[in-house]
């Protein structure tokens, strides 16, 4: 079982380009996030998904755009990457219900210059 | 705004000494808590869970929660070098939160020999 799934590991853009963060999950879980980590600021909400065909907007959204066409998939589109940016992404999935916590991805560290 | 709240340290401790982390939260119909561990470079790995007013132990870790205090705490017992991480505490608000976390910043912890 290879739980949640993030690729790349690492990237390093320049300003203006645009990227897609790969995540996937094998758990059959309904509900999916993308979490921003900041050094000393914690895990931010950017987008989060209750199913296939639904997304909705978490805490930081600006700057993103997510998908979600299958259960197992749900990709994280940055489009005119800012050095604001630059931080360490994190999906994760669950059951949804808040009973069980979440499994994470091993992020994808990103640097915006 | 939801918040949850941790004194982000750092935590210095002994070596088999208890170590004792904190955290408060704003939302006060909030239904689940839970201490992550994330080693520097790693992803949160889920270490206790709790629902209930009490204590809940596993192993070294105790898990406390006062929901009329609105507070919940980690302790570790016989504290290891091997516990050298950043502890972040994470609240589900329950309802309609689509089993979303609110993240506190987090305590870094460092247990010396």
């Amino acid at each position: 079982n290879a739980g949640v799934t993030q690729t790349p590991k690492f990237r390093i853009l320049k300003i203006g380009q645009s990227m897609t963060l790969q995540c996937t999950q094998d758990m059959n879980h309904n509900y999916m996030y993308w979490y921003r980590q900041d050094p000393g600021m914690g895990l931010k909400l950017i987008y989060y998904s209750v199913g296939a065909g639904i997304t909705d907007k978490g805490e930081v959204p600006n700057g993103y755009n997510v998908s979600r066409s299958t259960t197992e998939d749900f990709p994280l589109r940055l489009e005119l990457a800012a050095p604001s940016q630059t931080s360490v992404y994190f999906c994760a999935s669950s059951y949804g219900t808040g009973d069980y916590g979440y499994t994470f991805g091993s992020g994808t560290r990103l640097t915006v210059v | 705004q939801k918040e949850v709240e941790q004194n982000s340290g750092p935590l210095s401790v002994p070596e088999g000494a208890i170590a004792s982390l904190n955290c408060t939260y704003s939302d006060r119909g909030s239904q689940s808590f839970f201490w992550y561990r994330q080693y520097s470079g790693k992803s949160p790995e889920l270490i206790m869970s709790i629902y209930s007013n009490g204590d809940k132990e596993d192993g070294r870790f105790t898990a406390q929660l006062n929901k009329a205090s609105q507070y919940v705490s980690l302790l570790i017992r016989d504290s290891q070098p091997s516990d050298s991480a950043t502890y972040l505490c994470a609240v589900f608000a329950g309802g309609t939160s689509y089993g979303k976390l609110t993240f506190g910043q987090g305590t870094i912890l460092t247990v010396h020999p």
